[in-house]
């Protein structure tokens, strides 16, 4: 089953930071995170295997709560290349990757 | 190296016609993916193969088929194409089904069916 994201879209200036959550209804193995820019392919930023565990590079840095099946992305001091939509896949005792519905983040000057 | 790469990146069908979408790793990856990703939507997972000589259905596999032809290759076949498979097909790869690796995609197909 599709995981959710939250929100659907957000708008931001630069400098600004934001927060892309994502929730599934199974028990989660691992949740990977991908950027996408409009008529390109998905660029992958990270994947989180276990509870609790945090990952970042730069100013974009994620965490997973294992226990309530959630993913958050977090975005600090947001610049424009940061534009695109952010992409959540999540794995669970199955083999497949399963992406939730995106959300579309534009950084304005 | 060329990681994923998709033949065609474009294609207009007529309804009823078939095609086949190629995709090739030079990774030495042992999983492949076929996603299909339509306008404003996330991406839908259609078949995989966990490794070579093995495939099983994903999301949304009706209308397709799928041939994973050596370990390099990955094709997915439309055999009679229809106005609701109009979408963007991305192919990707990763080294294992599970564990710390990331998942790497192709630039893409985009398919129109009148």
């Amino acid at each position: 089953q599709q995981p959710v994201q939250s929100p659907q879209a957000v708008i931001l200036r630069e400098g600004e930071d934001a927060v892309i959550n994502c929730s599934s209804s199974k028990a989660l193995y691992s949740v990977h995170w991908y950027r996408q820019k409009h008529g390109e392919a998905p660029v992958f930023l990270m994947i989180l295997l276990k509870g609790g565990e945090q990952k970042g590079h730069d100013k974009i840095s994620a965490s997973f709560n294992e226990k309530k099946q959630q993913s958050s992305l977090y975005l600090t001091a947001s610049q424009l290349s940061y534009s695109g939509t952010y992409f959540c896949g999540t794995q669970n005792a199955g083999n497949m990757l399963t992406f939730g519905g995106g959300t579309r983040l534009m950084v304005k000057p | 190296n060329a990681g994923v790469t998709q033949t065609p990146k474009f294609q207009v069908l007529k309804t009823g016609q078939s095609m086949t979408l190629q995709c090739a790793q030079d990774m030495n990856h042992n999983s492949m993916y076929w996603y299909r990703q339509d306008p404003g939507m996330g991406l839908r997972l259609i078949y995989y193969s966990a490794s070579e000589g093995t495939t099983d259905k994903g999301e949304v596999p009706n209308g397709y088929n799928v041939s994973r032809l050596n370990k390099r290759e990955f094709s997915l076949r439309l055999e009679s194409a229809a106005p609701s498979q109009t979408s963007v097909y991305f192919c990707a790869s990763r080294a294992r089904l599970a564990g710390y690796n990331e998942q790497f995609f192709g630039p893409g197909t985009r398919l129109t069916v009148l």
